[in-house]
């Protein structure tokens, strides 16, 4: 079975500052999804960002990055120039049409920006 | 806001009731999931419906149930209600079966059992 281990239950950013989240899964297949969810105080989970495991280009999505280590199994958040509004939970997913075809998430890491 | 809509948005009810939870997936999209999140379980699949059809079960209670119904909104059957059963409920929906499925979530139904 596939699993998603974060292994940060907390971070701390300065406001404006650079802060990468981390991330690693198990899985024996080679074609499959990782995905970073946000949950902010409302408990809304919103999309952050999608990888496809056959591209070997990180994704990328304004001030939000990954990177991807397929042979590692990592899977990397970077916010850059965070934000206060960037405090929530995330999490890491991973989704493979062998898997069930479900989301299997982290335990979630929280994020607190200072300002 | 994501398109998925979820009725209610809070629960409270006492054991032994039943509930039932409502989901109405993005305009378009014929696959639902349903998710719980709970504290000491994390974020769990339920169950997945495709089009009317049940196609994975999760870590599902028998006193659990779901469907999808004609117009595509799905509906989460909770009988028999315990305290461990309190927790934040989440639809999600996708465009349907294939390679490039993305998950969007509605807002959660948050059930408190009493």
């Amino acid at each position: 079975a596939q699993t998603v281990t974060q292994s940060q239950p907390e971070m701390s950013v300065q406001e404006a500052e650079t802060v990468t989240l981390s991330c690693t899964y198990d899985t024996s297949e080679s074609d499959y999804y990782l995905f970073w969810y946000k949950q902010p105080p409302s408990r809304q989970m919103i999309l952050v960002i999608r990888q496809e495991a056959y591209k070997q280009q990180n994704a990328t999505e304004n001030r939000f990055s990954v990177n991807f280590q397929k042979a590692a199994k990592s899977f990397s958040l970077k916010i850059s120039d965070s934000q206060l509004g960037d405090a929530a939970m995330y999490f890491c997913a991973y989704y493979s049409n062998f898997g069930n075809e479900k989301l299997t998430f982290g335990t979630g890491t929280r994020l607190t920006i200072i300002p | 806001d994501s398109g998925v809509t979820q009725t209610p948005k809070h629960l409270i009810t006492a054991t032994g009731q039943r509930v039932t939870l409502r989901c109405s997936p993005r305009s378009g999209d014929l696959s639902v999931y349903w998710y719980q999140q709970s504290l000491d379980q994390g974020l769990q699949f339920l169950i997945h419906y495709y089009n009317g059809e049940e196609r994975a079960k999760g870590n599902i209670l028998e006193r659990f149930s779901a469907q999808q119904f004609p117009d595509l909104h799905s509906e989460l059957n909770l009988s028999s209600l315990e305290l461990g059963d309190s927790a934040l409920y989440f639809c999600a929906s996708s465009v349907g079966l294939g390679e490039t499925e993305t998950q969007y979530f509605g807002p959660g139904t948050r059930l408190l059992v009493l």
